[in-house]
């Protein structure tokens, strides 16, 4: 079976831009969440839907956002791009919240 | 508020040998549910052991184990004839609605 599937791999963006990323979880899982990994830093928690509905939401900032879809793929949303929003970004899916599993992540740098 | 403290940046270990990797949590919740990851330098984060709360057993994975001590509400990784493939960053995390993650630990492993 296909793992958690995640794109673009790496992404490129600059100060004040928006960028999109998005997940395909493993079949048959029905949530869907986010993580933030700065460089050297372990994964924070950014959001977890599970069947379409938002069931947390971590420390972000109103420019992040994020959507699940009926085919229970993800897409995370960030606005007015920072700095400080480089990172990896990690999707996980999971069949109910509990044990997760990771795609390969999206390497975002803001310039 | 959750939170997870690795208290080991850095571990290392010979071939073959023994290494254990400390983790603390806090929770004021009574179930929820422990893992460890492991992240190797391609960066896909993968399970390595899973823990739920209400268990008292200790988890076993083959050559990983686990020691669990709720009251203590410590989780310690065994990883027993280590392997040049266990050289990695370790992660531990408490999921309780959502995963919260430790700052890791980097385990290096000596031919």
């Amino acid at each position: 079976d296909a793992g958690v599937t995640q794109s673009p791999t790496h992404l490129i963006k600059t100060r004040g831009q928006h960028v999109t990323l998005r997940c395909s979880p493993i079949s048959g899982h029905k949530s869907v969440s986010w993580y933030q990994q700065v460089l050297g830093q372990g994964p924070q928690f950014i959001f977890q839907y599970y069947e379409k509905e938002e069931r947390g939401r971590g420390n972000f900032p109103d420019r992040f956002s994020a959507r699940q879809f009926p085919n229970y793929s993800s897409e995370l949303n960030v606005n007015a791009l920072l700095l400080g929003d480089s990172a990896l970004y990690l999707c996980a899916s999971s069949k109910q919240g509990w044990e997760q599993y990771f795609g390969p992540g999206t390497r975002l740098t803001v310039t | 508020a959750q939170t997870v403290t690795q208290s080991q940046p850095e571990m290392s270990v010979q071939e073959a040998e023994t290494v254990t990797l400390s983790c603390t949590y806090d929770t004021s919740e009574s179930d929820y549910y422990l893992f460890w990851y492991k992240q190797p330098p391609s960066r896909q984060m993968i399970l390595v052991i899973r823990q739920e709360a209400y268990k008292q057993q200790n988890a076993t994975e083959n050559r990983f184990s686990v020691n669990f001590q709720k009251a203590a509400k410590s989780f310690s990784l065994k990883i027993s004839d280590s392997q040049l493939g266990d050289a990695a960053m370790y992660f531990c995390a408490l999921n309780n609605n959502d995963m919260r993650f430790g700052a890791g630990t980097r385990l290096t492993v000596k031919p």
